[in-house]
Protein backbone atom coordinates (compact mmCIF):
# COMPACT_ATOMS: atom_id res chain seq x y z
CA UNK A 1 0.00 0.00 0.00
CA UNK A 2 0.95 3.60 -0.54
CA UNK A 3 1.77 5.75 2.26
CA UNK A 4 3.42 9.36 2.71
CA UNK A 5 4.58 10.53 6.08
CA UNK A 6 5.52 13.97 6.82
CA UNK A 7 7.11 13.37 10.44
CA UNK A 8 7.31 17.53 11.21
CA UNK A 9 3.90 18.80 11.83
CA UNK A 10 4.95 22.05 12.62
CA UNK A 11 8.20 23.81 12.10
CA UNK A 12 8.83 27.71 13.42
CA UNK A 13 12.30 29.02 12.14
CA UNK A 14 13.21 32.50 11.56
CA UNK A 15 13.30 34.93 8.63
CA UNK A 16 16.55 34.41 6.56
CA UNK A 17 17.29 30.71 8.43
CA UNK A 18 17.75 27.78 6.20
CA UNK A 19 14.54 25.24 6.15
CA UNK A 20 13.63 21.28 5.57
CA UNK A 21 10.52 19.63 5.60
CA UNK A 22 10.68 15.82 5.23
CA UNK A 23 8.79 13.64 3.16
CA UNK A 24 9.42 9.66 3.52
CA UNK A 25 6.95 7.94 1.63
CA UNK A 26 6.19 4.09 0.96
CA UNK A 27 5.55 1.96 -2.25
CA UNK A 28 5.44 -1.10 -3.58
CA UNK A 29 5.03 0.10 -7.04
CA UNK A 30 8.72 0.85 -9.32
CA UNK A 31 7.22 3.51 -10.85
CA UNK A 32 5.85 6.36 -9.19
CA UNK A 33 5.67 9.92 -8.75
CA UNK A 34 6.16 12.48 -6.05
CA UNK A 35 4.83 15.80 -5.55
CA UNK A 36 4.81 18.73 -3.41
CA UNK A 37 2.18 21.27 -2.79
CA UNK A 38 2.58 24.70 -0.91
CA UNK A 39 -0.99 25.52 0.90
CA UNK A 40 -0.72 29.38 1.65
CA UNK A 41 -3.39 30.84 4.24
CA UNK A 42 -5.32 31.45 1.45
CA UNK A 43 -6.20 28.18 1.06
CA UNK A 44 -5.49 26.95 -2.62
CA UNK A 45 -2.88 24.16 -2.77
CA UNK A 46 0.20 25.70 -5.22
CA UNK A 47 1.93 22.79 -7.22
CA UNK A 48 5.49 23.37 -6.63
CA UNK A 49 7.17 20.06 -7.93
CA UNK A 50 6.86 16.39 -9.50
CA UNK A 51 9.30 13.96 -9.99
CA UNK A 52 9.20 10.68 -11.32
CA UNK A 53 10.96 7.91 -9.58
CA UNK A 54 13.56 7.45 -12.21
CA UNK A 55 14.83 10.63 -12.15
CA UNK A 56 17.05 11.10 -8.52
CA UNK A 57 18.39 14.12 -9.71
CA UNK A 58 18.07 16.51 -7.13
CA UNK A 59 16.45 19.58 -8.01
CA UNK A 60 16.89 23.57 -7.52
CA UNK A 61 14.66 26.09 -8.15
CA UNK A 62 15.24 30.07 -6.66
CA UNK A 63 15.17 29.06 -3.27
CA UNK A 64 13.66 26.05 -3.48
CA UNK A 65 15.42 22.79 -3.76
CA UNK A 66 14.54 19.43 -3.12
CA UNK A 67 16.39 15.99 -2.30
CA UNK A 68 15.32 12.86 -3.69
CA UNK A 69 16.85 9.37 -2.15
CA UNK A 70 15.36 6.25 -3.65
CA UNK A 71 17.72 4.52 -0.94
CA UNK A 72 15.85 6.10 2.16
CA UNK A 73 12.11 6.51 0.59
CA UNK A 74 12.41 10.30 1.39
CA UNK A 75 12.18 13.16 -0.95
CA UNK A 76 13.04 16.31 1.30
CA UNK A 77 12.08 20.14 0.46
CA UNK A 78 14.65 22.55 1.66
CA UNK A 79 13.70 26.33 1.76
CA UNK A 80 16.93 28.92 1.50
CA UNK A 81 16.78 32.05 3.21
CA UNK A 82 13.14 31.48 4.25
CA UNK A 83 10.69 34.49 3.75
CA UNK A 84 7.77 35.26 5.60
CA UNK A 85 5.84 34.56 2.49
CA UNK A 86 6.88 30.96 2.99
CA UNK A 87 4.57 30.46 5.88
CA UNK A 88 2.50 28.48 4.89
CA UNK A 89 1.29 24.47 5.16
CA UNK A 90 3.08 21.76 2.50
CA UNK A 91 2.02 18.93 1.16
CA UNK A 92 4.31 15.66 0.31
CA UNK A 93 2.15 13.37 -2.21
CA UNK A 94 2.91 9.68 -3.97
CA UNK A 95 1.33 8.39 -7.19
CA UNK A 96 2.15 4.66 -8.27
CA UNK A 97 1.99 4.80 -11.95
CA UNK A 98 0.24 1.75 -12.04
CA UNK A 99 -3.15 3.60 -11.17
CA UNK A 100 -3.80 4.85 -14.41
CA UNK A 101 -6.08 7.49 -12.72
CA UNK A 102 -3.87 10.15 -11.26
CA UNK A 103 -4.73 9.16 -7.53
CA UNK A 104 -2.53 10.78 -5.41
CA UNK A 105 -1.98 10.27 -1.82
CA UNK A 106 -1.14 12.95 0.58
CA UNK A 107 0.48 13.39 3.83
CA UNK A 108 -0.50 15.22 6.39
CA UNK A 109 1.19 18.07 5.96
CA UNK A 110 4.06 20.09 7.84
CA UNK A 111 3.11 24.04 8.95
CA UNK A 112 5.98 26.31 7.99
CA UNK A 113 5.89 29.93 10.23
CA UNK A 114 8.54 32.04 8.84
CA UNK A 115 8.91 34.34 11.94
CA UNK A 116 9.96 38.08 11.31
CA UNK B 1 -6.69 32.81 -17.67
CA UNK B 2 -7.28 29.54 -17.19
CA UNK B 3 -7.94 27.81 -14.06
CA UNK B 4 -10.27 25.84 -11.67
CA UNK B 5 -12.93 28.05 -9.86
CA UNK B 6 -15.08 26.84 -6.84
CA UNK B 7 -18.29 28.68 -5.31
CA UNK B 8 -19.04 29.46 -3.20
CA UNK B 9 -16.01 30.21 -0.94
CA UNK B 10 -18.49 29.87 2.10
CA UNK B 11 -21.09 27.87 2.32
CA UNK B 12 -23.30 27.64 5.68
CA UNK B 13 -25.82 25.09 5.58
CA UNK B 14 -28.34 24.21 8.19
CA UNK B 15 -28.29 20.32 9.78
CA UNK B 16 -29.93 18.24 7.22
CA UNK B 17 -29.90 20.20 4.17
CA UNK B 18 -28.28 18.94 0.44
CA UNK B 19 -26.25 21.40 -0.53
CA UNK B 20 -24.47 21.31 -4.01
CA UNK B 21 -20.54 22.95 -4.42
CA UNK B 22 -19.72 24.00 -7.79
CA UNK B 23 -16.57 23.07 -9.83
CA UNK B 24 -15.55 24.42 -12.82
CA UNK B 25 -12.64 24.55 -15.23
CA UNK B 26 -11.33 25.80 -18.32
CA UNK B 27 -8.04 24.08 -18.59
CA UNK B 28 -9.41 21.35 -20.94
CA UNK B 29 -8.34 18.63 -18.23
CA UNK B 30 -10.45 15.84 -18.59
CA UNK B 31 -10.10 14.31 -15.04
CA UNK B 32 -11.53 16.07 -12.29
CA UNK B 33 -11.08 15.40 -8.14
CA UNK B 34 -13.00 15.91 -4.97
CA UNK B 35 -11.15 16.18 -1.74
CA UNK B 36 -11.94 17.10 1.98
CA UNK B 37 -9.73 18.33 3.70
CA UNK B 38 -10.34 18.33 8.03
CA UNK B 39 -7.74 19.86 10.47
CA UNK B 40 -4.72 17.65 10.85
CA UNK B 41 -5.77 15.18 8.54
CA UNK B 42 -4.25 15.86 4.90
CA UNK B 43 -6.55 16.05 2.43
CA UNK B 44 -8.81 12.81 1.46
CA UNK B 45 -10.11 11.90 -1.46
CA UNK B 46 -14.00 11.96 -2.05
CA UNK B 47 -15.03 11.30 -5.67
CA UNK B 48 -13.02 11.81 -9.00
CA UNK B 49 -13.80 11.48 -12.53
CA UNK B 50 -11.56 10.41 -15.62
CA UNK B 51 -14.32 11.63 -18.55
CA UNK B 52 -17.57 12.81 -19.59
CA UNK B 53 -20.82 10.61 -17.73
CA UNK B 54 -18.14 8.76 -15.55
CA UNK B 55 -16.93 9.01 -12.08
CA UNK B 56 -15.66 6.71 -9.45
CA UNK B 57 -15.60 6.71 -5.47
CA UNK B 58 -12.86 7.75 -3.64
CA UNK B 59 -11.95 6.91 0.00
CA UNK B 60 -14.84 8.90 1.72
CA UNK B 61 -17.44 8.95 -0.81
CA UNK B 62 -20.44 8.12 1.66
CA UNK B 63 -22.69 10.71 2.36
CA UNK B 64 -21.66 12.60 -1.03
CA UNK B 65 -22.93 12.65 -4.95
CA UNK B 66 -21.22 13.91 -8.42
CA UNK B 67 -22.00 14.30 -11.47
CA UNK B 68 -19.82 14.64 -15.00
CA UNK B 69 -21.96 15.71 -17.57
CA UNK B 70 -19.73 18.29 -19.33
CA UNK B 71 -16.11 18.24 -19.24
CA UNK B 72 -16.16 21.92 -17.52
CA UNK B 73 -18.02 20.83 -14.35
CA UNK B 74 -17.92 18.55 -11.88
CA UNK B 75 -20.54 19.57 -9.01
CA UNK B 76 -20.52 17.75 -5.99
CA UNK B 77 -23.39 17.39 -3.77
CA UNK B 78 -23.51 16.89 0.22
CA UNK B 79 -26.23 14.96 1.62
CA UNK B 80 -28.06 14.88 5.30
CA UNK B 81 -26.42 11.51 4.90
CA UNK B 82 -22.90 13.25 5.48
CA UNK B 83 -22.68 12.64 9.13
CA UNK B 84 -19.85 15.55 9.45
CA UNK B 85 -19.92 17.51 6.79
CA UNK B 86 -18.34 20.79 8.37
CA UNK B 87 -15.11 21.22 6.12
CA UNK B 88 -13.04 22.78 3.31
CA UNK B 89 -13.61 21.27 0.18
CA UNK B 90 -11.18 21.33 -2.85
CA UNK B 91 -11.62 20.46 -6.29
CA UNK B 92 -8.91 19.63 -8.52
CA UNK B 93 -7.88 18.82 -12.27
CA UNK B 94 -5.16 16.60 -14.63
CA UNK B 95 -4.80 16.51 -18.24
CA UNK B 96 -5.32 12.33 -17.35
CA UNK B 97 -3.02 11.68 -20.52
CA UNK B 98 -2.78 8.11 -19.38
CA UNK B 99 -0.08 5.87 -18.87
CA UNK B 100 1.56 8.54 -16.52
CA UNK B 101 0.82 10.87 -13.26
CA UNK B 102 -0.15 13.49 -14.40
CA UNK B 103 -0.21 16.80 -11.87
CA UNK B 104 -3.54 17.53 -10.59
CA UNK B 105 -4.40 21.76 -10.43
CA UNK B 106 -6.42 22.81 -7.74
CA UNK B 107 -9.32 25.39 -6.86
CA UNK B 108 -9.26 28.20 -4.13
CA UNK B 109 -12.02 25.78 -1.94
CA UNK B 110 -14.97 26.50 -0.31
CA UNK B 111 -15.67 26.41 3.69
CA UNK B 112 -18.48 24.79 4.52
CA UNK B 113 -20.19 25.22 7.85
CA UNK B 114 -23.31 22.87 9.30
CA UNK B 115 -24.84 25.06 11.56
Amino acid sequence: AQKVTQAQTEISVVEKEDVTLDCVYETRDTTYYLFWYKQPPSGELVFLIRRNSFDEQNEISGRYSWNFQKSTSSFNFTITASQVVDSAVYFCALSEARNRDDKIIFGKGTRLHILP
Amino acid sequence: DGGITQSPKYLFRKEGQNVTLSCEQNLNHDAMYWYRQDPGQGLRLIYYSQIVNDFQKGDIAEGYSVSREKKESFPLTVTSAQKNPTAFYLCASSINSGGVTDTQYFGPGTRLTVL
